[in-house]
C-alpha cells in the first residue's frame, strides 16, 4: 500500500544551524513529491515539488530537497535556518495506480528554532 | 490575489445540528478536495472533485456530503455532526489533481459538543 513516513515528529535546531527533514515514502510507481509548510493557525504552502529530471530541486524561502531513488527518500534541507522557519512541514506523495491517483500526507515535522 | 477562501474559521456546535463550512477559489482550478487534520493522522482527505457535478469520496468520508455546482465553490456538508467531527478542516484545490501541488485555505475549526 501506497504510504509516507516522516520518522521525526519533532525536530529543535538553533538559528543558523543547518536543517534536514527526513521523508521516507513507499510506492511502486514513479511518484509525484511534495513539501508543504504550515505556520501556526494557517493553511498548507507548498514549498516545492518534483515530478522528473533533476534530483535536486529548489523551492521558495531557501528550501531544497533531493529525491533518492535507491531510497526512496525526499528529504527537505536548507542551509541556515531562520526563526521565522519554526513550523509544521508535511512530504506529500502522489502517484497513479490501478487506474486512481491518490495523494497522501505524512504527519508532519515540527520545527522548533532556538534563538 | 489568487485564494481560497474558507468560512467561518472557527465553529462550535451541538451534536446533531446541521452546518455547512464553505469553500471558494479564485484560480479557476478544476480539482477541489477537503482534508481534515488531526493530531497525530497529518490530513486526511475526505472527499474530492474533478470538476462541476464530479465528486467523490476520499479515506474518511462518513458523515460529510459535498457538493460541486460551481466551479469556484465546494462546500462540506455535516448533516448531523457528532463529536468525532471535531477537527481541522482544510480545503484545498488545484489546477488538476496531480502535477501542481494544491492551494490550501487557511482552515476552519469546529468543535462539536
Amino acid at each position: 500500500a501506497q504510504s509516507v513516513t516522516q520518522p521525526d515528529i519533532h525536530i529543535t535546531v538553533s538559528e543558523g544551524a543547518s536543517l534536514e527533514l527526513r521523508c521516507n515514502y513507499s510506492y511502486g510507481a514513479t511518484p509525484y513529491l511534495f513539501w508543504y509548510v504550515q505556520s501556526p493557525g494557517q493553511g498548507l504552502q507548498l514549498l516545492l515539488k518534483y515530478f522528473s529530471g533533476d534530483t535536486l530541486v529548489q523551492g521558495i524561502k531557501g528550501f531544497e530537497a533531493e529525491f533518492k531513488r535507491s531510497q526512496s527518500s525526499f528529504n527537505l534541507r536548507k542551509p541556515s535556518v531562520h526563526w521565522s522557519d519554526a513550523a509544521e512541514y508535511f512530504c506529500a506523495v502522489g502517484a497513479w495506480g490501478s487506474g486512481t491517483y491518490k495523494y497522501i500526507f505524512g504527519t508532519g515535522t515540527r520545527l522548533k528554532v532556538l534563538a | 490575489e489568487a485564494q481560497v477562501t474558507q468560512n467561518p474559521r472557527y465553529l462550535i456546535t451541538v451534536t446533531g445540528k446541521k452546518l455547512t463550512v464553505t469553500c471558494s477559489q479564485n484560480m479557476n482550478h478544476e480539482y477541489m478536495s477537503w482534508y481534515r487534520q488531526d493530531p497525530g493522522l497529518g490530513l486526511r482527505q475526505i472527499y474530492y472533485s474533478m470538476n462541476v457535478e464530479v465528486t467523490d469520496k476520499g479515506d474518511v468520508p462518513e458523515g460529510y456530503k459535498v457538493s460541486r455546482k460551481e466551479k469556484r465553490n465546494f462546500p462540506l456538508i455535516l448533516e448531523s455532526p457528532s463529536p468525532n467531527q471535531t477537527s481541522l478542516y482544510f480545503c484545498a484545490s488545484s489546477p488538476d489533481r496531480a502535477n501542481y501541488g494544491y492551494t490550501f485555505g487557511s482552515g476552519t475549526r469546529l468543535t462539536v459538543v
